[in-house]
Parts: structure tokens; C-alpha cells; sequence
């Protein structure tokens, strides 16, 4: 069963750009979260769906969005990039949205470097 | 803002001992705990999710506990070995289907 895909690897943009990222879930996994990682910080939520509906929401600005589609697959969206968006971003998935019995799936994440 | 807290933020062991480290979280709303682990350019693995106090789950020489009235759960680790070098995060649910994750503790083992 192939794991959580997460594209780009990696990615440097420009102050102002947007950059989207996107999340293929392991199979059957219909919920699919995003968390953002910095030095010194733990994974910080961003945001989590479950068929195609956005189920909660981080503590970050409205320049954060994302989106689910009908075969599960994420994307997240950043506009009007800053230097303080330079970070990891992870995607995991998980069967269901049930925590006493379904853990995350996470995939490599995408770095990106504003500058 | 939930507060979750995990000690000690980094611990060097030699090979062949043991270790135990901590996660604090609010008692109240307490659903569930992961613990996930992290290996360096891998992406975290779920090692426990646990549920009721006083839940104890094992995967080989890792084992994790459970006190929700107080709102804490360790890490156990026996003869560590190179291998289990990684950030180990905890991450609690407190209903709301969100996972709340800790800043984790860094784990080396010294050969």
C-alpha cells in the first residue's frame, strides 16, 4: 500500500508569491490533516478534512487555506508570502476521524524557503 | 491554547540502558494520546494510541503509560539501542478530533 505522497519535496519562493502544496492519501484514508513545523516549535495544526469538508482549523491567518477532493487528495494554500512561512509542512492522513483508533499517516512533507 | 508539555526537551543515553520520559497535558476533555516517532529525514511514525487511565500498550522494548486523572503519560524505553534515536512527540485529543502535538523530546543513543 503506497504511504502518503506529498509534493513538492522541496520549494524556495519569493516574498509576496503564493505557493500551493499538495497531499495524496494512503488509500481509503478519507481524513487528511496539515501541520506546520519550525525550529523550536512542535508541529503546529493548520488544518484537517474529512470528505471534502474542512473539519477544523488552526490558529494561523486567513493567507492559510486549503481544499480536499473527491478522491481524498489535499492541497494547501499559502498567498502573500513571508519569511515566517519558511517551514516543513506535513500532511497526514488517517481511516477515519475517530483518535482512540485512527492514528496519523504522515507523509516526508514539502520545505519551503521564502526569501 | 492547549498546553502540552514534554521533558525533557532533549536526553543522551548510552546503548544498553534504559530511559523514560514525559508528556503533561490538561485532564480535562482528555480523549486519547499518541505518541508518535521521528526519525531524522523520515516522517513520524505512530507508535501508541491510548485511551483509558491507567492504559498500558508495549511494542517490543517501548512500552507507554497512562494517568488521565492527572494528566500525564510516559515513554519507556529498554535497552536502547542505536535505532531509537528520534524525536519522540506525544500528542493528545481532547474530543475534537484535533491532535494537539508537544515540542517533543530528542533522543540519542551513544554507541
Amino acid at each position: 500500500k503506497a504511504g502518503v505522497t506529498q509534493t513538492p519535496r522541496y520549494l524556495i519562493k519569493t516574498r509576496g508569491q503564493q505557493v500551493t502544496l499538495s497531499c495524496s492519501p494512503i488509500s481509503g484514508h478519507r481524513s487528511v490533516s496539515w501541520y506546520q513545523q519550525t525550529p523550536g516549535q512542535g508541529l503546529q495544526f493548520l488544518f484537517e478534512y474529512f470528505s471534502e469538508t474542512q473539519r477544523n482549523k488552526g490558529n494561523f491567518p486567513g493567507r492559510f487555506s486549503g481544499r480536499q477532493f473527491s478522491n481524498s487528495r489535499s492541497e494547501m494554500n499559502v498567498s502573500t508570502l513571508e519569511l515566517g512561512d519558511s517551514a516543513l509542512y506535513l500532511c497526514a492522513s488517517s481511516f477515519t476521524l475517530d483518535r482512540e483508533n485512527s492514528p496519523l499517516h504522515f507523509g516526508n512533507g514539502t520545505r519551503l524557503t521564502v526569501t | 491554547i492547549l498546553n502540552v508539555e514534554q521533558s525533557p526537551q532533549s536526553l543522551h543515553v548510552q546503548e544498553g540502558d534504559s530511559t523514560n520520559f514525559t508528556c503533561s497535558f490538561p485532564s480535562s476533555n482528555f480523549y486519547a494520546l499518541h505518541w508518535y516517532r521521528w526519525e531524522t529525514a523520515k516522517s513520524p511514525e505512530a507508535l501508541f494510541v491510548m485511551t483509558l487511565n491507567g492504559d498500558e500498550k508495549k511494542k517490543g522494548r517501548i512500552s507507554a503509560t497512562l494517568n488521565t486523572k492527572e494528566g500525564y503519560s510516559y515513554l519507556y524505553i529498554k535497552g536502547s539501542q542505536p535505532e531509537d534515536s528520534a524525536t519522540y512527540l506525544c500528542a493528545p485529543n481532547f474530543g475534537n478530533e484535533k491532535l494537539t502535538f508537544g515540542t517533543g523530546t530528542r533522543l540519542t543513543i551513544i554507541p
